[in-house]
């Protein structure tokens, strides 16, 4: 089992399409985040999340939306995207405050709007 | 707010050789971390080695080694005896207050 999975690992959406990201993670981590990758440009920063409560929102259009039912998951709710947002959504988590802070990364999702 | 440099898109080594890819950051900070994570083709980012930039001792794991300058703020990796498995994306990281800051990436290929 891996420390953080992420579902599902491509997704192809029309422009008028609803659909979610998903991502658990399994290592008791009390921080989630998502990250939106694009060829040749730095991982840019979507959402945080800590204990469940969201602490950064990146200036991310409001046709993504986050949620965070609890400190283990976190999903990405789409709907009404542009061929622009197609890229790979990673998830990541860390424990934070303790001096442990790094990363753990899923797989990401890649996806494609048509 | 905090930025992450890597100048070079893509890099070569031979197999076994070693390579140093490179990093500069901007901060106003003195408390901070430092990273590099690797993406192999397989997507997944992993953490290759970490640094705590109140430690002046430069931080190693295995053939990985890093070059901190923390007043030129740079922050360079050193892979010896590279291997045909190195080959990947490699970024650099900056951490402070909650938040982590990426490069752009260096694509690193190992030659047979």
């Amino acid at each position: 089992e891996t420390g953080v999975t992420q579902t599902p690992r491509h997704l192809v959406m029309g422009m008028t399409n609803k659909k979610s990201l998903k991502c658990e993670q399994h290592l008791g981590h009390n921080a989630m985040y998502w990250y939106k990758q694009s060829a040749k440009k730095p991982l840019e920063l979507m959402f945080v999340y800590n204990f469940k409560e969201q602490t950064e929102n990146n200036s991310v259009p409001s046709r993504f939306s986050p949620e965070c039912p609890n400190s283990s998951h976190l999903f990405l709710h789409l709907h009404t995207l542009q061929p622009e947002d197609s890229a790979l959504y990673l998830c990541a988590s860390s424990q934070d405050g303790e001096g442990l802070e790094k990363l753990f990364f899923g797989s990401g999702t890649q996806l494609s709007v048509l | 707010a905090q930025t992450v440099t890597q100048s070079q898109p893509e890099m070569s080594v031979q197999e076994a050789e070693t390579v140093t890819l490179s990093c500069t950051y901007d901060t106003s900070e003195s408390d901070y971390y430092l990273f590099w994570y690797k993406q192999p083709p397989s997507r997944q980012m992993i953490l290759v080695i970490r640094q705590e930039a109140y430690k002046q001792q430069n931080a190693t794991e295995n053939r990985f080694s890093v070059n901190f300058q923390k007043a030129a703020k740079s922050f360079s990796l050193k892979i010896s005896d590279s291997q045909l498995g190195d080959a990947a994306m490699y970024f650099c990281a900056y951490y402070n207050f909650n938040k982590f800051y990426f490069g752009s990436g260096t694509k690193l290929n190992v030659k047979p």
